[in-house]
């Protein structure tokens, strides 16, 4: 089984800030990585697919990078909206997928 | 637009039966794979079960395995899970999840979550 490791698993940070997230696979996984928010009592939403390409409607302050086995988010600005917990996916072994353990982003 | 409603949780005793049900608008549904997801209280996503689009291929997570079966109805545009033998360890908000179909299969649209709570 593939393993997704996420670090960290979670930071503060400030209205403004920018933030990396990184996801490390246990094998190469080409870019078949997808990165999702997930916010309390919210539907989860997808942000980047296919490890950089962002999803439609989601703001340019996201982006996703990395291809083999390590992965990265990053939030340019970080906005108010933004603080939720953000969660790694590959879909190398489709039909079968596996989520990071996600990283929390809290305000500081 | 995409609207996925997750409905049927509820508290169930250690053993016992529930099926899940996410019915779904807005798109052409008997055109994507659909997906279970769990979230146990204060742990992260857990990835549970996969339909394919006309409902030939099924696969499930090891954890579920045996227990839990999932399936869809394309006429009326529901997709379900029928989990049996339900553990404590199966306590989690249920998500269902439409995938993309293509290009790296993308879980692109999420319901809300159903709450099922696993206790005696």
């Amino acid at each position: 089984d593939i393993q997704m490791t996420q670090s960290p698993s979670s930071l503060s940070a400030s209205v403004g800030d920018r933030v990396t997230i990184t996801c490390r696979a246990s094998q190469t996984i080409s870019t078949y990585v997808n990165w999702y928010q997930v916010t309390p009592g919210k539907a989860p939403k997808l942000l980047i697919f296919s490890a950089s390409i962002l999803q439609t409607g989601v703001p340019a302050r996201f982006s996703g990078s990395g291809s083999g086995t390590d992965f990265t988010l990053s939030i340019s600005s970080l906005q108010p909206e933004d603080f939720a917990t953000y969660y790694c996916q590959q879909s190398y072994s489709t039909p079968t997928f596996t989520f990071g353990q996600g990283t929390k982003v809290e305000i500081k | 637009q995409v609207q996925l409603v997750e409905s049927g949780g509820g508290v169930v005793q250690p053993g016992r039966s529930l099926r899940l049900s996410c019915a779904a608008s807005g798109f052409t549904f008997s055109s994507h794979p659909m997906h279970w997801v769990r979230q146990a209280p204060g742990k992260g996503l857990d990835w549970v079960a996969v339909i394919s689009e006309d409902g030939t291929n099924r696969y499930y997570a090891d954890s579920v395995k045996g227990r839990f079966s999932i399936s869809r109805d394309n006429s009326n545009n529901t997709v379900f899970l029928q989990m049996n033998g339900l553990r404590s360890d199966d306590t989690a908000v249920y998500f269902c999840a439409r995938d993309r179909g293509y290009g790296g299969n993308p879980f692109d649209h999420w319901g809300q979550g159903t709450l099922v709570t696993v206790s005696s």
